[in-house]
């Protein structure tokens, strides 16, 4: 079974701030991890995954994140905040076996105030 | 490259009516997938298709979902009849294969009044 907790349902940051969204996730098997992003009235869109290569994995946009097994987190973070960077983003976890079967978090919405 | 493509984008219908949504995937892919989004919650899987077969429809009420993909191409999902908690945004995915990558439609967004 899997599970993704994303800790605080909005992020609010200012623009030019550090970008730091919360992820854990909970997995019987290795996992693999993604972020993705939805703007309004939009769907998902893919900004990175990790697939047990390096644990250190960079995105599109200047988004990267970091897997931690011993803590079971998968942190999104970006250095500098841009408004067009407000948007919903999801966690989401699958098996290592194939990841079609994605578990998504709640999201966290990150407002970017000027 | 166009991108999975669905309709309509809004919906409004009354409970116990029914109602049909569309899904045109990236071409040539093999894997297709359609998911519920209710309000301040995260996607979830409701059926899995690969090419005009079902892999994964453990979480789709039966009693009223539908689904179907003939030929293996576009998808259709119907529900009848529509309650209250059926309000939501419906997602349609793709992927060139089943562990690939899933590319995300902009979705229907469902109101059941």
């Amino acid at each position: 079974a899997q599970s993704v907790t994303q800790l605080g349902s909005h992020v609010s940051v200012s623009e030019g701030a550090l970008v730091l969204l919360r992820c854990n996730y909970s997995s019987s098997v290795p996992p693999y991890l993604f972020w993705y992003v939805q703007y309004p009235n939009q769907g998902l869109q893919l900004l990175l995954k990790y697939t047990s290569a390096a644990t250190l994995v960079k995105g599109i946009n200047g988004f990267e994140a970091e897997f931690k097994k011993s803590e079971t987190s998968f942190h999104l973070t970006k250095p500098s905040a841009h408004m067009s960077d407000a948007a919903e983003y999801f966690c989401a976890v699958s098996p290592e076996s194939g990841y079609s079967t994605l578990t998504f978090g709640k999201g966290t919405m990150l407002l970017v105030s000027p | 490259e166009a991108g999975v493509a669905q309709s309509p984008r809004y919906k409004i219908i009354e409970k116990r009516q029914s109602v049909a949504f569309w899904c045109n995937p990236i071409s040539g892919h093999a894997t297709l997938y359609w998911y519920q989004q209710i309000l301040g919650q995260g996607p979830k899987l409701l059926i899995q298709f690969q090419n005009n077969g079902v892999v994964d429809d453990s979480q789709l009420p039966k009693d009223r979902f539908s689904a179907e993909r003939l030929k293996g191409v576009d998808s259709t999902l119907k529900i009848q009849p529509a309650k209250l908690e059926d309000s939501a945004v419906y997602l349609c995915a793709s992927s060139l294969d089943s562990g690939e990558t899933q590319y995300f439609g902009p979705g229907t967004r469902l109101l059941v009044l």
